[in-house]
């Protein structure tokens, strides 16, 4: 069974500019969680996605936004991208609600540059 | 604030010896907490978990261990080895990790 893939690996984009990462989680999988990971803050969650509707969300800015399609594959937009916004973005996937304590499986993240 | 804290960044230990890893968290609300290990450019791995009906999980090599009261939990892994060397990250049931704390195993 393949594990979550993420794409791009790898980006660069300079500030006022908006970025759209994308994620597909194991299949089966219901739920998309994306968290982002800076040196200073550690892995911080942003959103869950679970059966296309957002269920949880954690303390960021309106900037920070996501979508689930209805083969449970997601999408997080960032609009008018910021020098803080330079993170590693995780996503994760798990059966039901990852807030149900179910295991997440991680994909290899999305490095994101922004000059 | 920091909900949950893993006031150690980094670790060492030798090969062989115990490596014990903390976490303090907050929100008593949720009864499940987890263990994330990340090596490197690739995405954390789930390790190990434990529900507040307990207060020890093993497995293998790793244990887990939950205090309750004093809101605390710790991570055994005995005998560390090379390989286990890596960022290991606290998550609460409320999808809040830690900062992680860098395990460096010396051979």
């Amino acid at each position: 069974k393949a594990g979550v893939t993420q794409t791009p690996r790898y980006l660069i984009k300079t500030r006022g500019q908006q970025v759209t990462l994308s994620c597909s989680p194991i299949s089966g999988h219901r739920s998309v969680s994306w968290y982002q990971q800076t040196p200073g803050q550690g892995l911080q969650f942003l959103f869950e996605y679970f059966s296309e509707t957002q269920r949880n969300k954690g303390n960021f800015p309106g900037r920070f936004s996501g979508r689930q399609f209805s083969n449970s594959r997601s999408e997080m937009n960032v609009s008018t991208l910021e020098l803080g916004d330079s993170a590693l973005y995780l996503c994760a996937s798990s059966l039901s609600l990852a807030i149900s304590t179910d295991t997440q499986y991680f994909g290899p993240g999305t490095r994101l540059t922004v000059l | 604030d920091q909900q949950v804290k893993q006031n150690s960044p980094s670790l060492s230990v030798q090969e062989g010896r115990i490596s014990i890893l903390n976490c303090d968290y907050t929100n008593s609300m949720f009864d499940y907490f987890l263990w994330y290990k990340k090596y490197p450019a690739e995405g954390p791995t789930f390790l190990i978990s434990i529900s507040s009906i307990k207060d020890k999980n093993e497995d293998g090599r790793f244990t887990v261990f939950l205090n309750k009261s004093a809101k605390h939990l710790s991570l055994h892994i005995v005998p560390s080895q090379p390989g286990d060397s890596a960022v290991y990250f606290c998550l609460t049931g409320d999808m809040r990790f830690g900062a992680g704390t860098r395990l460096t195993v010396k051979p």
